[in-house]
């Protein structure tokens, strides 16, 4: 089974910052036959289900603001948000659904400075 | 659009066995390349993938659950059934199912619904 490891577990950033998540798998989630890595990020405020922000590891679900930007290939991969806004305060994991069992990280807290 | 919605028993007791329905619409899954997925979340805690059924009938489990689930399709009315025997107070959680497919390539669930929540308690 692959496991999924983010850090850190939560992050305070000021308005206007940086934001960078970090999401590892235990085994390469990169399909060799169509050089895709099959790494999602969900973002998920409470009370709501989790929404899917990016795919593919770097491919940005339609809606989904430019400031959230995905990166990383194999086992290592990067959430940022180039500019925190107020409502990106949220628990954001990182998804692998390169093979089954799937399996989710345990999630990072993103909280204002 | 796509939409889905769980439903079922708000408490159970232990021992019992949990029956969830996932109703939905904008898709088929008759429909080669679709799937619909059950993941659950404690109160406060992670995602946990559970199960996935396809288009196909191919179904996929949790091996840490495998032997208490049980996944299946009804196509003519657009649900899908998860069963889970031997509820245990660490099963409370909200439920989701979440819809998947694939076009060149698979994509992760892109539309959930918005979780009904599961207490275990006697």
């Amino acid at each position: 089974d692959i496991v999924m490891t983010q850090s850190p577990d939560s992050l305070a950033v000021s308005l206007g910052e940086r934001a960078t998540i970090n999401c590892k798998s235990s085994q390469s989630v990169l399909y060799s036959s169509n050089n895709k890595n099959y790494l999602a990020w969900y973002q998920q405020k409470p009370g709501q289900p989790p929404k899917l922000l990016i795919y593919w590891a770097s491919t940005r679900e339609s809606g989904v603001p430019d400031r959230f930007s995905g990166s990383g290939s194999g086992t290592d991969f990067t959430l940022t948000i180039s500019s925190l806004q107020a409502e990106d305060v949220a628990v954001y994991y990182c998804h692998q659904y390169y093979t089954t069992p799937y399996s989710f990280g345990q999630g990072t807290k993103l909280e204002i400075k | 659009q796509i939409t889905l919605k769980e439903s079922g028993p708000t408490l159970v007791k232990p021992t019992q066995t949990l029956t969830l329905t996932c109703t939905f619409s904008g898709f088929s899954l008759s429909t080669s390349g679709v799937g619909v997925g059950w993941i659950r979340q404690p109160p406060g805690k992670a995602l946990e993938w559970l199960a996935l059924i396809y288009w196909n009938d191919d179904k996929r489990y949790s091996p840490s659950l495998k032997s208490r689930l049980t996944i299946t399709k009804d196509t003519s009315k657009n649900q899908v059934v998860l069963t889970m025997t031997n509820m245990d107070p660490v099963d409370t959680a909200t439920y989701y199912c979440a819809h998947q497919s694939y076009s060149t390539s698979w994509f992760p669930f892109e539309c959930w619904g918005q979780g009904t929540l599961v207490t275990v308690s006697s």
